[in-house]
């Protein structure tokens, strides 16, 4: 079965510190890979997603994040957090017709 | 630039009561989705439908219903309103299929049932 891990529930950095979230997925097959945010009390927005070839993408906002097929993950980073970025992050892997998501971080950022 | 739109976005409901969740998307998507937003949760599959005239069953369908009579419109029905079905509800949408295609979500609708 298709799943999606995020193994951190919550975290806090500082504004202008650099931030990885990470994300395993367990899928047989190449997996598609997104990450999606959501901020308070609104939808959810994609930041990037990764169906193919280079494995390194970018998104919006200045984020990235890196397929690592040997390691199973799809952690996205971004060099230097900005207050706004506080927000909760989705993982998630697509398969047939649905999507899954992982469980979400959230991210404070602290002045 | 609509994209999806979902109504209404707060609602409460007593128990037992009964009430549609609509949804309408004007990118012409084959797929649509309702997902449920629990905190700690992460995002559930409620339902969701391949094209019109057509759905299918998620992860957690029990206690919803829906029906796809258009491409633009998915609406999402409770019958018997009970407190675990509070929760945000988000729909969604897609091209030819989640598979190598973006989902695009509504902003949610928050729904208490008292």
């Amino acid at each position: 079965a298709q799943s999606v891990t995020q193994p951190d529930i919550h975290i806090t950095v500082s504004e202008g510190a650099s931030l990885e979230l990470r994300c395993n997925y367990s899928y047989g097959a190449t997996p598609y890979l997104f990450w999606y945010v959501q901020s308070p009390g609104q939808g959810l927005q994609l930041l990037l997603k990764y169906f193919s070839g280079d494995t390194l993408v970018q998104g919006i906002k200045g984020f990235e994040a890196e397929f690592k097929r040997s390691q199973s993950s799809f952690n996205l980073r971004k060099p230097s957090v900005h207050w706004s970025d506080a927000a909760e992050y989705f993982c998630a892997v697509v398969t047939g017709n649905q999507f899954y998501f992982g469980t979400g971080t959230s991210l404070t950022v602290i002045p | 630039n609509a994209g999806v739109t979902q109504t209404p976005k707060f609602r409460i409901l007593k128990i037992g009561q009964s009430m549609t969740l609509q949804c309408t998307q004007d990118m012409n998507h084959n797929y649509m989705y309702w997902y449920r937003q629990d905190p700690g949760m992460g995002l559930k599959l409620i339902y969701y439908s391949v094209g019109a005239g057509i759905t299918d069953k998620g992860e957690v369908p029990n206690g919803y219903n829906v029906s796809r009579s258009t491409t633009e419109d998915f609406p999402l029905r409770l019958e018997l309103a009970a407190p675990s079905q509070t929760s945000v509800y988000f729909c969604a949408s897609s091209t030819t299929g989640a598979s190598g295609n973006t989902i695009y979500f509504g902003e949610g609708s928050w729904l208490t049932v008292v």
